[in-house]
């Protein structure tokens, strides 16, 4: 079936640092890739996609390439503030589903 | 305009009890999903519905979880027997019918603890 595993967290960082949480997946065919970022007292909302290999999905600062030969889908944004503390979720779906696979989840806690 | 919501937002419910949460989705769209989160553990789907004016389908899980949309941009998810391993959060969420990869809208999530 498939499945996503992202770091576990929390991951904390100084403002302006530099932000990595790594994604890699296991699906049959090619997958529709995403990031999702929940912010505290909000629902999920869509931060970034890739919908084929090699495409690069940003928004906001953050970056994600769809990596196919390594099966990964790595989120990074090169200096983030305070308001990117968040719980950041990797997802697909299926070329053929629509239903999201979801990771656990990455807490993310950025300090002033 | 409204996003989706979902009510109550926290529900502390007695082992064996039964519960429902209910969604609100946006106006318009056509699928609504179920999904329940547990940190560090994921999310799985739950349920999905897929509603028009002919027809409704509606994915209902066995066992003790079952989803009603008694109005196309509502939905219940009803836990029957609730046990402690069903303390989650339980997410809604929403898309129009274009395209599988269109964007699904969530909810705030309802956090569910059983006692």
């Amino acid at each position: 079936g498939n499945s996503v595993t992202q770091m576990e967290g929390p991951v904390t960082l100084s403002e302006e640092a530099f932000l990595t949480i790594n994604c890699t997946y296991t699906a049959t065919g090619y997958p529709s890739l995403f990031w999702y970022v929940q912010y505290p007292g909000e629902g999920l909302q869509l931060l970034l996609k890739a919908t084929k290999a090699d495409d690069k999905g940003s928004n906001k600062g953050f970056e994600a390439t769809y990596r196919k030969e390594t099966t990964s889908f790595h989120l990074e944004k090169g200096s983030v503030q305070v308001s990117d503390s968040a719980v950041y979720f990797c997802a697909l779906i299926k070329a053929a589903g629509n239903k999201l696979t979801f990771g656990g989840g990455t807490r993310v806690l950025v300090k002033p | 305009g409204a996003g989706v919501s979902q009510s109550p937002r926290y529900k502390v419910a007695k082992r064996g009890r039964d519960v429902a949460l209910r969604c609100d989705s946006i106006s318009g769209h056509v699928t609504l999903y179920w999904y329940r989160q547990t940190l560090g553990q994921g999310s799985e789907v739950l349920t999905y519905s897929q509603s028009d004016a002919q027809r409704d389908k509606s994915g209902r899980p066995s066992g003790r979880f079952s989803a009603e949309r008694p109005e196309r941009s509502v939905s219940t998810l009803k836990i029957q027997r609730t046990e402690q391993g069903d303390s989650a959060v339980y997410l809604c969420a929403s898309r129009t019918g274009d395209s599988s990869y269109n964007e699904q809208f969530f909810g705030p999530g309802t956090r569910l603890t059983v006692l």
